[in-house]
C-alpha cells in the first residue's frame, strides 16, 4: 500500500508570494490533517479535512487555507508569504481522523523556504 | 505555557544504554498518548500508543502513562545507533469537534546513540 505522498518536496518562494502544497493520502483514508513544523514551535496543527469539509482548525491566520477533493487528496495554500512561514509542512492521513483508533500516517513533508 | 512539554535535549548515549524520554501535559482531557519517531528528512512514524493510564511494551520499547501526574514516558532498552532520531510525544482527546484530526505534540527530543 502506498504511503502518504506530498508534492513538491522543496519550495523556495519570496515574501508576498503565495504557495500551494499538495497531499495524497493513503488509499481509503478520508481524513487529512496538516501540520507546520519549525525548530522553535515544533509541530503545530493547522487544520483537518474530512469528506471535503474542514472539521477542525488550529490557531493560524487566515492566510493559511486548505481544501479537500472528492478523492480525499488535499491542498493547502499560504498567501502573502512571510519569512516566518519557512517550515516543514506535513500532512497526515487517517481513516476517520478521530482518536487513536485512527492512526495518523505522515508524509515526508514539503520544505518551504521564504526569502 | 504549552499544553505539552518535552525536553528537547539533545540526548547522547552509548550503544546498549537505556534511554528515558518524558513529556508532561496540562490538558486533563487527553486520553490517547503516542510516541512518534522522526528521522532526518522524513515524516514522523508512530512507535507506540497508549490509551489512558498504564504501561505498554513492544520489543525494546516501553511506554508508560501516569494520568494522575500528567506524565508520560518512553523507555528504550539496549539502544542502537539506528535509534538515533527525534522522538515526539503526541496526545489527543476523543471529544469530537476540536479533536478532529488533531494531535498535540511535544517539542521533540533529539537522541543520538553512538557506537
Amino acid at each position: 500500500k502506498a504511503g502518504v505522498t506530498q508534492t513538491p518536496r522543496y519550495l523556495i518562494k519570496t515574501r508576498g508570494q503565495q504557495v500551494t502544497l499538495s497531499c495524497s493520502p493513503i488509499s481509503g483514508h478520508r481524513s487529512v490533517s496538516w501540520y507546520q513544523q519549525t525548530p522553535g514551535q515544533g509541530l503545530q496543527f493547522l487544520f483537518e479535512y474530512f469528506s471535503e469539509t474542514q472539521r477542525n482548525k488550529g490557531n493560524f491566520p487566515g492566510r493559511f487555507s486548505g481544501r479537500q477533493f472528492s478523492n480525499s487528496r488535499s491542498e493547502m495554500n499560504v498567501s502573502t508569504l512571510e519569512l516566518g512561514d519557512s517550515a516543514l509542512y506535513l500532512c497526515a492521513s487517517s481513516l476517520e481522523g478521530l482518536g487513536f483508533y485512527n492512526e495518523q500516517f505522515f508524509g515526508p513533508g514539503t520544505r518551504l523556504t521564504v526569502l | 505555557q504549552k499544553e505539552v512539554e518535552q525536553d528537547p535535549g539533545p540526548l547522547s548515549v552509548p550503544e546498549g544504554a537505556i534511554v528515558s524520554l518524558n513529556c508532561t501535559y496540562s490538558n486533563s482531557a487527553f486520553q490517547y498518548f503516542m510516541w512518534y519517531r522522526q528521522y532526518s528528512r522524513k515524516g514522523p512514524e508512530l512507535l507506540m500508543y497508549t490509551y489512558s493510564s498504564g504501561n505498554k511494551e513492544d520489543g525494546r520499547f516501553t511506554a508508560q502513562v501516569d494520568k494522575s501526574s500528567k506524565y508520560i514516558s518512553l523507555f528504550i532498552r539496549d539502544s542502537q545507533p539506528s535509534d538515533s532520531a527525534t522522538y515526539l510525544c503526541a496526545m489527543s482527546d476523543n471529544a469530537g469537534g476540536t479533536s478532529y484530526g488533531k494531535l498535540t505534540f511535544g517539542q521533540g527530543t533529539i537522541l543520538t546513540v553512538h557506537p
